[in-house]
């Protein structure tokens, strides 16, 4: 059973330019976040979603960035218009089960590492 | 809010020292508690994990006991080796998602 799967693992982009990522959960997983981690920092909560739903998402910020987790295919988060500031590593997890204190584990994918030059 | 607080690293140890690195939480309810390890250049995994108070979670040697009376989950090994060395969260889960802590870099010297 392969795990979470994100691409690219590495991503480069200039300022201005829009930067799309890719996660693909653990197969029979129908709940995704996405987290960002920040050099030397621990991991923010960014977008909680499941199928074609966007369940929260509270720490995402207000412009430029957007999720997407539709009925066919991976999770996409989507930042246009890249800043210096976005350069982090993105990390998404999966699980089977979601809402609620006793909610699904979360399994974390390898992330994706974006430097805006 | 929910939030965790971590004790600040590096922690650098000699292979077979005693390790704890110390976690409180600040959380509404009773949340789950857990720690993952992070290697160099990777995602995270889960290394051990609490649902309830008393409740003691272990892994690989690592183990942790859920003190609701102190708000604590901290992180203990007996003996350390040089491949465990990397960086650990404590993290705990509200409603959906994770809270993490700021992470502690453990560093082990042969």
């Amino acid at each position: 059973n392969a795990g979470v799967m994100q691409n690219p693992r590495h991503l480069v982009r200039r300022r201005g330019q829009e930067a799309r990522l890719r996660c693909s959960p653990m197969k029979g997983h129908s709940h995704v976040y996405w987290y960002r981690q920040l050099p030397e920092e621990g991991l923010k909560f960014m977008v909680y979603l499941q199928k074609e739903n966007i369940i929260d998402e509270s720490g995402m910020p207000k412009e430029r960035f957007s999720a997407e987790f539709p009925k066919e295919g991976p999770s996409i988060l989507r930042i246009q218009q890249v800043v210096r500031g976005d350069s982090a590593a993105y990390f998404c997890a999966s699980s089977a089960s979601g809402t609620g204190l006793t909610g699904g584990e979360q399994y974390f994918g390898p992330g994706t590492r974006l430097t805006v030059t | 809010g929910d939030s965790v607080t971590q004790m600040e690293g590096p922690v650098t140890l000699s292979e077979e020292a005693f390790l704890t690195i110390n976690c409180t939480y600040t959380a509404t309810g009773y949340p789950s508690l857990f720690w993952y390890v992070q290697y160099p250049g990777e995602g995270l995994q889960l290394l051990l994990k609490a649902t309830k108070a008393d409740d003691k979670g272990s892994n690989k040697g690592f183990e942790a006991t859920y003190r609701k009376e102190t708000t604590s989950f901290h992180l203990e090994k007996g003996s350390v080796q040089v491949s465990d060395s990397a960086v650990y969260f404590c993290a705990l889960r509200g409603t959906d998602k994770l809270i993490f802590g700021t992470g502690t870099r453990l560093q082990v010297f042969p």
